[in-house]
Order: C-alpha cells, then sequence, then structure tokens
C-alpha cells in the first residue's frame, strides 16, 4: 500500500525566506512521488516528480525537491518565497504497477511580506 | 504541453436534477482518467478510474448508480451526478494521464463546482 502524510497543515515564511514543506511517504514498491500545488478555486499543477532517476528533482518557479529513501522523505523546497507561492501545496504518491494517486491532506503556505 | 479542461468551471441546480460535468485533454489522448472530489481545505478524494471504452472503477463507498462515469473517447470523460442533493455540492476534478504507466503524472483539470439547492 502506498500513502503520503504531510507533516503542518499551515506554514508561514516571510517573502524571501527559505520554504520548506515536508512529505514523508510509506510505499511497498518503489514509489514515484510528485508535488502538486493548487491556487484558490482552480485545479492542481503539477510542480515536479521524481520516477527514480535523480534523487534531486526540480521543478517549476524555482521549487526542488529531493528523494531520501534513508528517510522516506520527499520534502519540498524553495530558496526564497516569493508572494505568487502563496497557495495550498499536495504530495501525492503512486506505486510503480498502480493506477491510483495517493495525496497527503495539503500544506497551506502563507507568504507574508 | 497537457492541458486538461473542465467543462462547466461551475454549475447551480435545484435538488434532484442531473448534472453532467466535461473532462478533455486538449493535446494528448488519455486512457485513463480520474474524479476526484474535493471538500473544503481538504485533500481530493478519488471517485472512480475512466477507462476509455470500459466500465469505471469506484472507489469504496462512492455509488455508481449516482456518479455515472462515461469514458467515450481517448479524449473525453463525463461525470454526471444523477438526483443530486445539497449534500453533493462540492469540487470535482478530473485528470488524465497521458500513458499506462505509473511514471506518468496526472494532469488535473481546473474543477467544476457544483452547488445543490
Amino acid at each position: 500500500a502506498q500513502s503520503v502524510t504531510q507533516l503542518g497543515s499551515h506554514v508561514s515564511v516571510s517573502e524571501g525566506a527559505l520554504v520548506l514543506l515536508r512529505c514523508n511517504y510509506s510505499s511497498s514498491v518503489p514509489p514515484y512521488l510528485f508535488w502538486y500545488v493548487q491556487y484558490p478555486n482552480q485545479g492542481l499543477q503539477l510542480l515536479l516528480k521524481y520516477t527514480s532517476a535523480a534523487t534531486l528533482v526540480k521543478g517549476i518557479n524555482g521549487f526542488e525537491a529531493e528523494f531520501k529513501k534513508s528517510e522516506t522523505s520527499f520534502h519540498l523546497t524553495k530558496p526564497s518565497a516569493h508572494m505568487s507561492d502563496a497557495a495550498e501545496y499536495f504530495c501525492a504518491v503512486n506505486g510503480m504497477t498502480g493506477n491510483q494517486f495517493y495525496f497527503g491532506t495539503g500544506t497551506s503556505l502563507t507568504v507574508i511580506p | 504541453g497537457a492541458v486538461v479542461s473542465q467543462h462547466p468551471s461551475w454549475v447551480i441546480c435545484k435538488s434532484g436534477t442531473s448534472v453532467k460535468i466535461e473532462c478533455r485533454s486538449l493535446d494528448f489522448q488519455a486512457t485513463t482518467m480520474f474524479w476526484y472530489r474535493q471538500f473544503p481545505k481538504q485533500s481530493l478524494m478519488l471517485m472512480a478510474t475512466s477507462n476509455e471504452g470500459s466500465k469505471a472503477t469506484y472507489e469504496q463507498g462512492v455509488e455508481k448508480d449516482k456518479f455515472l462515469i462515461n469514458h467515450a473517447s481517448l479524449t473525453l470523460s463525463t461525470l454526471t451526478v444523477t438526483s443530486a442533493h445539497p449534500e453533493d455540492s462540492s469540487f470535482y476534478i478530473c485528470s488524465a494521464r497521458k500513458g499506462t504507466s505509473g511514471l506518468e503524472a496526472q494532469y488535473f483539470g481546473p474543477g467544476t463546482r457544483l452547488l445543490v439547492l
């Protein structure tokens, strides 16, 4: 079975500060991991994905995530927060043979000017 | 790109009526589409997996007679909420996957907000 846990339902950072959104996964097979962003009243936009290639994955809008098998983590980071980064972020896992995405409960990011 | 559209973007209907929501993959063919439901401030809950040319696979607890899914072509899946009631009010989001491998990301539509009065 696959699942993801997002620690911290709400994260606030100052504009220009480091963004760190945490995601830990559980998977009985090598996982494929994804981060999505959702702006209010919109669908989800893919930020980045890990598919067993490089462990450090770079995505759009300056975000990146590092896959750490030993820690079963896939945390999302951005060196410098921008006001436009304020949104809901979801981590998701999909097993290699699975057809489903299992989403975390989401982390709401607030950027303080 | 991988663009998925949904129509309508929002709909208000009276209790007891049926509402159809369309999900289209605009620039790719999608053998598999997914329908999710999202309540305010919550994550997405998978309702069903829609496969082109075959019956949808529903998640446990989802009424297949209430939420009818049709995947008539490689670019179109529809979700019909039959005899809608106020508790069906929600944000419905579809997604489509380009290939059949779990390697592929899902691409999401912009969502449809349904309000049942």
